[in-house]
């Protein structure tokens, strides 16, 4: 079955370190996005990608980069990891043709930095 | 700005006693409505999506409404099984597919 990952699903690491957070679709699914899940604030979009070297900034994109360099696979990359980014990270896909179609999440990353 | 705000942030319910999880929305033109589930430890599941004001959908003890406000998530006879995390996320009309969650209703429903 077409399925979501996300490796490791729980990292430590400390401060200005830099982390790099994979996540894989066998979906064949153009679009994906990464989220960051916080108390009180929800689920936040960091960076989204509508296909092969395409990326685009979300709302929370500062201290994070992405990068696109085949259907399956969108990196998250953590520069220089800072306290303030201790949080649980998910990635999503959804179909290329239409923008509206529902999002697929993988199990989540929880990351925490010392 | 897109805005998404969901009540109460959390419900307990005696198993059979329904009720209804609100999300309101402020959004420059709506093109659909999304209610996932999340359990937890595990990402989102997704549930429905709602196009246009009026329109309702069904699965098992769910069912979902909405209006050009706001949307409701109605759960009749809830099963303890029904106890997860129940978010709404909202697309807006850029047509960028990206989605503005709440902060989600955490529902427990004891036997």
């Amino acid at each position: 079955d077409a399925e979501i990952t996300q490796s490791p699903r729980h990292k430590i690491t400390e401060t200005g370190r830099q982390v790099t957070l994979a996540c894989h679709q066998t979906w064949n699914h153009n679009n994906m996005f990464w989220y960051r899940q916080d108390l009180g604030h929800g689920l936040r979009l960091i960076h989204y990608s509508y296909g092969v070297h395409d990326t685009n900034k979300g709302e929370v994109s500062d201290g994070y980069s992405v990068s696109r360099s085949n259907t399956e696979d969108l990196p998250l990359t953590l520069e220089s990891a800072a306290s303030s980014q201790t949080s649980v990270y998910f990635c999503a896909s959804s179909e290329g043709a239409h923008l509206l179609m529902k999002q697929y999440f993988g199990p989540g990353t929880r990351l925490t930095v010392t | 700005e897109d805005q998404v705000t969901q009540s109460p942030e959390a419900l307990r319910l005696q198993e059979g006693e329904s009720s209804s999880l609100n999300c309101s929305y402020t959004v420059s033109g709506l093109r659909g409505l999304f209610w996932y589930r999340q359990d937890p430890g595990k990402g989102p599941e997704f549930l429905f999506t709602l196009y246009s004001a009026g329109e309702e959908k069904e699965k098992e003890r769910l069912k979902a409404t909405l209006t050009k406000k706001e949307s409701f998530l109605h759960i009749t006879a809830p099963k303890p099984e029904d106890s997860a995390t129940y978010l709404c996320a909202v697309q807006d009309s850029s047509n960028t597919g990206k989605l503005i969650f709440g902060q989600g209703t955490t529902l427990q429903v004891k036997p």
